[in-house]
């Protein structure tokens, strides 16, 4: 069973303000990831981390930003919210090796307005 | 350019009867397949892959194939059930030129089961 969670699961904020979405997991994996998804679409990588204070860019480029203090704890951030930033943003997480799958969490279904 | 792809947005089967769910990639280097099963408002779940040496893997009602020569994979799932309704995607995976190991996801296709 995965151990992997996000909150909020949905949120509706005004234009401009700052917002930080939480991801935990608890089954020690080394690496994580955030997946942007609009309906009908892909799911596309926007940041994933290796491990604690390694983050990279996804191939879908974001304004979002992510930090990895911790193993379990993988937070995604926008600075100043848009109307674009509308979308459902899914957290994975998945044990070192190849083939193995990923974990996802329920995802938080953020709305700008 | 979409590396994997499914083509059939929507897919609408008679319970008890066979779902098939197709799949097609560009990139002969992917080396894992994996299926996702996703409810509305809900995060995907891992249902079934398939290692690239394979053909064939198969669990419980669930079969994925694998043509490596058309680069295509399916999804038999036998008997459907009203519960597998459900967006289901096709993911593969495979190390980049920067040593990076990820997955791209196709867009996937909207299974209904109807009772």
């Amino acid at each position: 069973e995965a151990d992997i969670y996000q909150t909020p699961r949905y949120l509706v904020i005004g234009t401009g303000k700052k917002i930080t979405l939480e991801c935990s997991q608890t089954m020690g994996h080394d690496k994580m990831y955030w997946y942007q998804q609009d309906p009908g679409m892909e799911l596309h990588l926007i940041h994933y981390s290796y491990g604690v204070n390694s983050t990279e860019k996804g191939d879908l480029s974001s304004e979002s930003t992510v930090s990895r203090i911790r193993t379990e704890h993988f937070p995604l951030t926008l600075e100043s919210a848009r109307p674009s930033h509308t979308s459902q943003y899914l957290c994975a997480s998945r044990q070192v090796g190849s083939g193995t799958e990923a974990f996802f969490g329920q995802g938080t279904r953020l709305t700008v307005v | 350019d979409q590396q994997v792809k499914q083509n059939s947005p929507s897919l609408s089967v008679q319970e008890g009867r066979i779902s098939i769910l197709n799949c097609d990639y560009t990139n002969s280097m992917f080396d894992y397949f994996l299926w996702y099963k996703k409810y509305p408002a809900e995060g995907p779940t891992f249902l079934i892959s398939i290692s690239s040496i394979k053909d064939k893997n198969e669990d419980g009602r669930f079969t994925v194939f694998l043509n490596k020569s058309a680069k295509h994979l399916s999804l038999h799932i036998v008997p459907s059930q009203p519960g597998d309704s459900a967006v289901y995607f096709c993911a593969a995976s495979a190390v980049s030129t920067s040593g990076t190991y990820k997955y791209i996801f196709g867009t996937g296709t909207r299974l209904k089961v109807l009772a």
